[in-house]
């Protein structure tokens, strides 16, 4: 069964400091792994999806993660958090048979100015 | 723009008063999901249609049904609510079972 873990539940950061949020899946395959971002009340947004190919992925608002299927982690980094950046990030993998996502417990963001 | 859209954004409904949640997507995605997320919980995959056909999670309550009358609308029926039944419950598409996810607003559910 496939399973993911955030081991922070919650992090708090500087504006302007870097960030960098954990996770961890379990899958028996090559893993489909996405980073998701939710504002209070708000549907997920996807910020960066890993299938295949280039180990490190570019996504939107300056986020980027890094595939390592030698520690079966895949983590998010941001050079310089900005206070509109405070959401909760959920990390999901995706099987192969089909769309079935699932998530890790997700990770609160607090950003202090 | 293209996008998954959910009515009502937030609904209220008593103990056992069935209760029909909406959503809709102008994407023309083959595959439709619901998914329930209570407080502070991650997002839990409830069904998904891929074009006609229903797929149910196993643990699934049976109070939870969908209907997916055509490719733009799906709709989630949970025929007696219950207190637990308490969430948001966000809808998603895809183009194909293998592809990103794209995710409604959401409803939020309260049960008097």
């Amino acid at each position: 069964a496939q399973s993911v873990t955030q081991p922070d539940i919650h992090i708090t950061v500087s504006e302007g400091a870097s960030l960098e949020l954990r996770c961890n899946y379990s899958y028996g395959a090559t893993p489909y792994l996405f980073w998701y971002v939710q504002s209070p009340g708000q549907g997920l947004q996807l910020l960066l999806k890993y299938f295949s190919g280039d180990t490190l992925v570019q996504g939107i608002k300056g986020f980027e993660a890094e595939f390592k299927r030698s520690q079966s982690s895949f983590n998010l980094r941001k050079p310089s958090v900005h206070w509109s950046d405070a959401a909760e990030y959920f990390c999901a993998v995706g099987g192969t048979s089909y769309g079935k996502l699932t998530f890790g417990q997700g990770t609160i963001l607090t950003v202090h100015p | 723009d293209a996008m998954v859209i959910q009515n009502p954004r937030y609904q209220v409904t008593q103990f056992g008063k069935p209760v029909t949640l909406s959503c809709s997507q102008t994407l023309n995605h083959n595959v439709m999901y619901w998914y329930q997320q209570k407080s502070s919980q991650a997002p839990k995959l409830l069904f998904h249609y891929y074009d006609k056909d229903f797929n149910n999670e196993a643990d699934t309550p049976d109070n939870f049904q969908s209907r997916r009358p055509n490719t733009s609308f799906c709709f989630l029926d949970i025929r007696s609510p219950g207190l637990g039944d308490a969430a948001m419950y966000l809808c998603a598409t895809s183009r194909d079972p293998l592809g990103e996810q794209y995710f409604g607003p959401g409803t939020r559910l309260t049960v008097t």
